[in-house]
C-alpha cells in the first residue's frame, strides 16, 4: 500500500533562516506530488505540483521554492523565511486515472519567530 | 480559473440532526471532492465524484454532485459528535485541485 511521509513534523524557525522540508511516498511510482499551505483557520493554498522529476509548476510568487530530485521525493525550501510564512504545510501526492484523487500526508507545522 | 465556495463556514448543530454542507463552484470542473480534516491534522478524503448525478454514501455523510447547477452537497443525517471536523470540497481537473474554504462542524450533544 502506499505511505506519504512528511518531516520535520513541527519546525520553529526565526524570521530570515532557511527552510528544508521534505515529503516522500513508498509505494506508487511516478506519482504527482503537490505542496500545499493552511494559514491557522483558513483553507488550503496550493503552492507547487510536480508531475515529474525536475518538473515544478509554481502556484503563487513568493521565496519559496521546490525541488523534486527523485520520483517519489518533494522538498520545499526557502533562503529566508518571512513571518506570513508560518503555517501547516501538507504535502500530497495522486496518480492518473478517472479521479486523480488526493492523499495528504501528515503536515509540518511551521512557526516563524 | 475554478473558483469554489463552501457553506455555511461554521455549523453548529445538535446530535441527531439533520443538515447540508453545500459546495459551489465557477466553472466546469471534471471531478469533485469531499476531505475531513480534523483538527491538527492532515486531510482525510471521504468522496470522489466523477460525472452528473453522482452519489455516495458512507455512514452518516452523502455526496451528490449536479455538474449542470455546478452544486455539490454534503448530507448528515442524524450527526454524532465524531462527526465534528472540518469538511473541505474540491473541484478541479488532472493534475490540480481548488479547495474551498471549509466547513467548520461542530456536533453538540
Amino acid at each position: 500500500s502506499q505511505t506519504i511521509h512528511q518531516w520535520p513534523a513541527t519546525l520553529v524557525q526565526p524570521v530570515g533562516s532557511p527552510l528544508s522540508l521534505e515529503c516522500t511516498v513508498e509505494g506508487t511510482s511516478n506519482p504527482n506530488l503537490y505542496w500545499y499551505r493552511q494559514a491557522a483557520g483558513r483553507g488550503l493554498q496550493l503552492l507547487f505540483y510536480s508531475v515529474g522529476i525536475g518538473q515544478i509548476s509554481s502556484e503563487v510568487p513568493q521565496n519559496l521554492s521546490a525541488s523534486r530530485p527523485q520520483d517519489r521525493q518533494f522538498i520545499l525550501s526557502s533562503k529566508k523565511l518571512l513571518l506570513s510564512d508560518s503555517g501547516f504545510y501538507l504535502c500530497a501526492w495522486s496518480v492518473g486515472g478517472a479521479s486523480y484523487e488526493q492523499y495528504f500526508g501528515p503536515g509540518t507545522r511551521l512557526t516563524v519567530t | 480559473e475554478l473558483k469554489v465556495e463552501q457553506n455555511p463556514l461554521f455549523l453548529s448543530m445538535q446530535e441527531g440532526k439533520n443538515y447540508t454542507i453545500y459546495c459551489n463552484y465557477s466553472t466546469t470542473s471534471d471531478r469533485l471532492y469531499w476531505y475531513r480534516q480534523d483538527p491538527g491534522k492532515s486531510l482525510e478524503s471521504l468522496f470522489v465524484l466523477l460525472s452528473n448525478g453522482a452519489v455516495k454514501q458512507e455512514g452518516r455523510l452523502m455526496a451528490s454532485l449536479d455538474t449542470k447547477a455546478r452544486l455539490s452537497t454534503l448530507h448528515i443525517t442524524a450527526a454524532v459528535h465524531d462527526l465534528s471536523a472540518t469538511y473541505f470540497c474540491a473541484g478541479g481537473a488532472t493534475n490540480k485541485l481548488i479547495f474551498g474554504t471549509g466547513t467548520l462542524l461542530a456536533v453538540q450533544p
